[in-house]
């Protein structure tokens, strides 16, 4: 499958800690996004980098999450000293090109902070 | 104030039945996606619009864009179809803004 994927699919961790997730985009996809989405909503903007370029970040990424795309290819989000309000699933998605082209999603990794 | 707004939130119809999922936003687009979410997370895009109709099976999406607003039209439902519709639109820049989604639920 060449699908977008993420990992882990799950995660349950103590508040404080910290958790880092992964995304594998489709290959060649230049445009990948975090968005981030809670029970009984749609999903919310976070991030997106065009290749390996962080192009812009939402209010919502407080300096406790940091993501990276370092060469380009796969991308990590990172959330420092959770907070039990970071509960929620992490999508990411991918596209070749921004605009009019059709955007991927991956599975999603559910994060629940005890 | 979400600037997208779906309805119905919730609907539940009988196989076979016609079903129309509305989308309203509030300026000016670039592009409606068309999402399909399943219990346990995952998203697939359906349509992705900018202007008239598409057609993909049982599936018709059109839009309106002096109206500013999308509808998802479901032919001869069925039970697979039952799952959480989600409206997304592109105001130009890159990041996509969602709907709350609705939830469908198709009763054999």
């Amino acid at each position: 499958d060449t699908g977008v994927s993420q990992d882990p699919r799950h995660k349950i961790t103590k508040r404080g800690q910290n958790v880092t997730f992964r995304c594998d985009p489709i290959s060649e996809h230049n445009r990948l996004y975090w968005y981030r989405q809670t029970l009984g909503q749609g999903p919310e903007f976070l991030t997106y980098f065009q290749n390996e370029a962080q192009l812009e970040k939402s209010r919502l990424l407080s300096d406790r999450f940091s993501a990276e795309r370092p060469k380009g290819s796969f991308s990590t989000l990172e959330i420092q000293r959770t907070e039990q309000g970071d509960s929620a699933m992490y999508l990411c998605a991918s596209s070749l090109g921004g605009g009019e082209n059709t955007i991927y999603f991956g599975e999603g990794s559910w994060l629940t902070v005890v | 104030k979400n600037e997208v707004e779906q309805s119905p939130q919730n609907l539940t119809a009988q196989e076979g039945e016609f079903i129309t999922i509305n989308c309203s936003y509030s300026v000016g687009i670039s592009a409606l996606h068309w999402l399909q979410q399943h219990p346990g997370g995952g998203i697939v895009s359906l349509f992705m619009l900018s202007s008239g109709k598409k057609k993909h099976g049982r599936l018709i999406a059109t839009i309106n864009i002096q109206e500013k607003h999308s509808s998802l039209h479901i032919t001869a439902s069925h039970p697979r179809d039952s799952a959480v519709y989600i409206c997304a639109v592109r105001y130009g820049n890159e990041k996509l803004t969602f709907g709350t989604g609705t939830r469908l639920t198709i009763i054999p």
